[in-house]
């Protein structure tokens, strides 16, 4: 069964700092898709940034960027100038069976940004 | 643009009864999918529809059936609902399978079976 883990439940960060959340999964699979979503208290569940696995590059969004190792099958969420808005449950998820929408999530992280 | 609508947001049933939970979207999208999230827990795949008259099981798909008779609109249906199916249901919905075309999530509906 493939499986993705967060190890860390929760995570704290200063406003304006630097913060990096962990992913692992496991996987038979040598192409997919990783995501990191974001779940803030209205529930609402928003793309964060995504990853094909085949790219080497590592994605960036503005402020937002991944260390995706595929070897190692790490996939770690790196924010940059933390801002109160950044405060969510964050979502590591891969896909399978070849479809972006059929997704295994991890547990989440819990991050706080500190003013 | 409406996006992905869910009904209800919040909804109580007992033990035994059936309810259907509403999905719809305006975006003409092909794929839909039905996801639960229980406490303290990533959302895990419920049932998935490719198009108009197809459906298929995902991870978790016991005690829950869909149907998908038009484009738009993708029911999750319980037929004897138990406390284990306790959770917020997130319906979900993309273009294409690729990944260029991203899911749009609903804000969802969460279900208390008592």
């Amino acid at each position: 069964a493939q499986t993705v883990t967060q190890s860390q439940p929760e995570m704290s960060v200063q406003e304006a700092e630097t913060v990096t959340l962990s992913c692992t999964y496991d996987t038979s699979e040598s192409d997919y898709y990783l995501f990191w979503y974001k779940q803030p208290p209205s529930r609402q569940m928003i793309l964060v940034i995504r990853q094909e696995a085949y790219k080497q590059q590592n994605a960036t969004e503005n402020r937002f960027s991944v260390n995706f190792q595929k070897a190692a099958k790490s996939f770690s969420l790196k924010i940059s100038d933390s801002q109160l808005g950044d405060a969510a449950m964050y979502f590591c998820a891969k896909n399978y069976g070849g479809s972006q929408g059929n997704l295994i999530f991890g547990k989440g992280t819990k991050l706080s940004v500190k003013p | 643009n409406a996006g992905v609508t869910q009904t209800p947001k919040f909804r109580i049933l007992k033990i035994g009864q059936s309810m259907t939970l509403q999905c719809t979207q305006d975006m003409n999208h092909n794929y839909m999918y039905w996801y639960r999230q229980d406490p303290g827990m990533g959302l895990k795949l419920i049932y998935y529809s490719v198009g108009a008259g197809i459906t298929d099981k995902g991870e978790v798909p016991n005690g829950y059936n869909v149907s998908r008779s038009t484009t738009e609109d993708f029911p999750l249906r319980l037929e004897l609902a138990a406390p284990s199916q306790t959770s917020v249901y997130f319906c979900a919905s993309s273009y294409s399978e690729g990944l260029g075309s991203p899911l749009h999530f609903g804000n969802g509906t969460r279900l208390t079976v008592t």
